[in-house]
């Protein structure tokens, strides 16, 4: 099946620092990607819907100055977590979708594993 | 707005039983249907998917039911296993956005 590769699965920064997520399709090209940021004993919360070379559509409640997402080509999506302050700590979550074409068929958000942000 | 919903935070069922995990939505539009289950600290990980011109998929001890005029769908788990124990996300999805929307998930907890 499609696999979508997320790194780092673990960071640790310092605050007021800048970190980047990354986020690729391996086997497939991915137009659409999302990023997700869950709290603990909450569902998965949509950031952002990253389109290959067009700008990223934020959720409201979303700085998109602080939350800088770059989806530069087909097989890769980064997510930067600007002047990271602990609040910002969290668990983030990118998914990639392949084109659903007529058949809708495998029409599935492919998850990465995860990046555990702690910001100190 | 949540246009997906999951009203059971948790649900505990004893191993062997059948586990229930329910999901109403409100958007007519959707018409592809997903359960991810998630275990700590990873991503979610597909577990079973439904169109709209269904009523029913099976995938071994997976069911997954929609019921359209009501906006429900449900998935069983027969027999459930320990295993299973983990929180269970459903996920609607339209044509139009391919953006898919979660619920806020049921923790389930399989009792050996």
């Amino acid at each position: 099946g499609a696999v979508v590769s997320q790194h780092p699965s673990r960071v640790i920064c310092k605050s007021g620092t800048s970190v980047k997520i990354e986020c690729r399709s391996l086997d497939f090209q991915a137009t659409t990607m999302f990023w997700y940021r869950q709290f603990p004993k909450q569902s998965l919360m949509l950031m952002a819907t990253s389109n290959e070379g067009s700008k990223a559509t934020y959720e409201q409640g979303v700085e998109k100055d602080k939350f800088l997402i770059n989806h530069a080509s087909l097989t890769l999506s980064t997510l930067t977590v600007t002047s990271a302050h602990p609040e910002d700590s969290s668990f983030y979550i990118c998914s990639a979708t392949r084109d659903r074409g007529i058949l809708k068929a495998n029409a599935e958000a492919f998850f990465g594993q995860g990046t555990r942000l702690t910001v100190v | 707005d949540q246009q997906v919903k999951q009203n059971s935070p948790s649900l505990s069922v004893q191993e062997g039983r059948i586990s229930i995990l329910n999901c109403d939505y409100t958007n007519s539009m959707f018409d592809y249907f997903l359960w991810y289950k998630k275990y700590p600290a990873e991503g979610p990980t597909f577990l079973i998917s439904i169109s709209s011109i269904k009523d029913k998929n099976e995938d071994g001890r997976f069911t997954v039911f929609l019921n359209k005029s009501a906006k429900h769908l449900s998935l069983h788990i027969v027999p459930s296993q320990p295993g299973d124990s983990a929180v269970y996300f459903c996920a609607a999805s339209d044509e139009i956005s391919n953006q898919f929307y979660f619920g806020t998930g049921t923790s389930l907890t399989v009792i050996p």
